[in-house]
């Protein structure tokens, strides 16, 4: 399947610093979809993107699509402890490929 | 939202033993689950797809005689790692997704340790 590389692979910050981990892929995908996995968890579905250029927002995370639909962004602004975790992005309709996962941990 | 649950949490076995994990979706029917494993600090890695009623589709590298898969129902899917050994000590983590949903729901995971 189609491989998605995502960096960095890991994110410190202070409590209220913004954050943005990215996805890239070699071929067009044709959707992209985040995950975020707590600490001990399993990951949980933040949002699926489909559309070339599409940027969706929940609350203080931004998520972007690519113009050429072959990179993906997820934007933090203003981080708190509650984001703690690895983000995951993920491509596939039938099957998921998970990227490497991003994981942000927060000094309060 | 789907719920999917996942038994056992966690287990603790021998070496050369059988481990059966149990993946249920609690409020929709799962036209297909998924297996993956994850390894501490690494990414999910899909080790096979499951249809009801159908043989599971196996990912390269995982040997199907050793993890095996039944989906025998809508609600119900099963991974049993035969004859565990402590390379096989991980993260297994199903999902599942009906026909009315276009994103997989994961269950909790069963965390495998083998002695």
């Amino acid at each position: 399947g189609q491989q998605v590389m995502q960096i960095p692979q890991y994110q410190h910050v202070q409590e209220g610093e913004d954050f943005t981990t990215y996805c890239n892929s070699s071929t067009t995908l044709s959707n992209i979809q985040w995950y975020k996995q707590r600490p001990g968890g399993h990951p949980v579905f933040l949002i699926q993107l489909v559309k070339s250029g599409e940027v969706k927002k929940q609350k203080r995370l931004t998520f972007q699509f690519g113009e050429a639909k072959k990179n993906s962004s997820l934007h933090i602004t203003a981080t708190q402890t509650t984001d703690v975790g690895t983000y995951f992005c993920a491509q596939g309709a039938q099957k998921l490929v998970f990227g490497q996962g991003t994981r942000l941990t927060i000094n309060p | 939202g789907a719920v999917v649950s996942q038994h056992p949490s966690r287990v603790i076995c021998k070496s050369g033993t059988s481990v059966k994990i149990e993946c249920r979706s609690l409020d929709f029917q799962a036209t297909t689950m998924f297996w993956y494993r994850q390894f501490p600090k690494q990414s999910l890695m899909l080790m096979a797809t499951s249809n009801e009623g159908s043989k599971a589709t196996y990912e390269q590298g995982v040997e199907k005689d050793k993890f095996l898969i039944n989906h025998a129902s809508l609600t119900l899917s099963t991974l049993t790692v035969t004859s565990a050994h402590p390379e096989d000590s991980s993260f297994y983590i199903c999902s599942a997704r009906g026909a009315a949903y276009n994103e997989q729901f994961f269950g909790p995971g069963t965390r495998l340790t083998v002695l």
